[in-house]
């Protein structure tokens, strides 16, 4: 499969310990998405990063939110001191703005499910 | 700031019917539009996605249009299938070029 994976899949945990998400893109795809998904909404975009460079960070939910994309491949989202309004699903999605005849289409991955319990 | 809104909110059918989702956004500066379809607890996957200077894009069953100057997108799905039910979302990408803004979704269900 070379679609985009994320890890874990689920994740429960108490409030005020730390989480951290990985997301893989698809393997030629320089841009990399988080975006955050509550029940009965839409996904809300958080962040954004082109090969290693972070991009847009100004929709992170507040500072205890931060991702990282070492090397241009794999990115990381972590939640410092995670609180009860943080359970929802993070999704990670990929695309490529480069020899693409869709510009920029995005894929998703299966999401990750944080219940901070 | 963009708004993506979709109507119905949910919508039950029974299989074989043809039906049309809408979405409407309020800033007609686009630079594209996805559609996606996600099931319960899972990720999204893109079904179709139309650029701001095209009208419309096909994909088997599924045709997707899009009307920028009104702020309008429709996804017709032809003979629909009890295997079609899912949540269905619209995305708008601005002209900024990367964050989708997502309307709530359409809840379809096709009932055998």
């Amino acid at each position: 499969d070379t679609g985009v994976s994320q890890n874990p899949r689920h994740k429960i945990t108490k409030r005020g310990q730390n989480v951290t998400f990985r997301c893989d893109p698809i393997s030629e795809h320089n841009r990399l998405y988080w975006y955050r998904q509550t029940l009965g909404q839409g996904p809300e975009f958080l962040t954004y990063f082109q090969n290693e460079a972070q991009l847009e960070k100004s929709r992170l939910l507040s500072d205890r939110f931060s991702a990282e994309r070492p090397k241009g491949s794999f990115s990381t989202l972590e939640i410092q001191r995670t609180e009860q309004g943080d359970s929802a699903m993070y999704l990670c999605a990929s695309s490529s703005n480069t020899g693409s005849n869709k510009p920029n289409e995005q894929f998703f991955g299966p999401g990750t499910r944080l219940t901070v319990l | 700031k963009q708004e993506v809104t979709q109507i119905p909110a949910a919508l039950s059918v029974p299989e074989g019917e043809n039906l049309v989702l809408n979405c409407s956004f309020t800033d007609s500066a686009i630079y594209n539009l996805q559609w996606f379809r996600q099931d319960p607890g899972k990720g999204l996957t893109s079904l179709l996605l139309i650029q701001s200077s095209q009208r419309e894009q096909t994909s088997g069953r599924l045709n997707a249009s899009l009307d920028k100057s009104s702020g309008r997108s429709t996804l017709y799905i032809a003979a629909s299938q009890p295997g079609d039910s899912a949540t269905y979302l619209c995305a708008v990408e601005g002209n900024s070029g990367y964050a989708l803004n997502f309307g709530k979704g359409t809840s379809l269900l096709v009932t055998p």
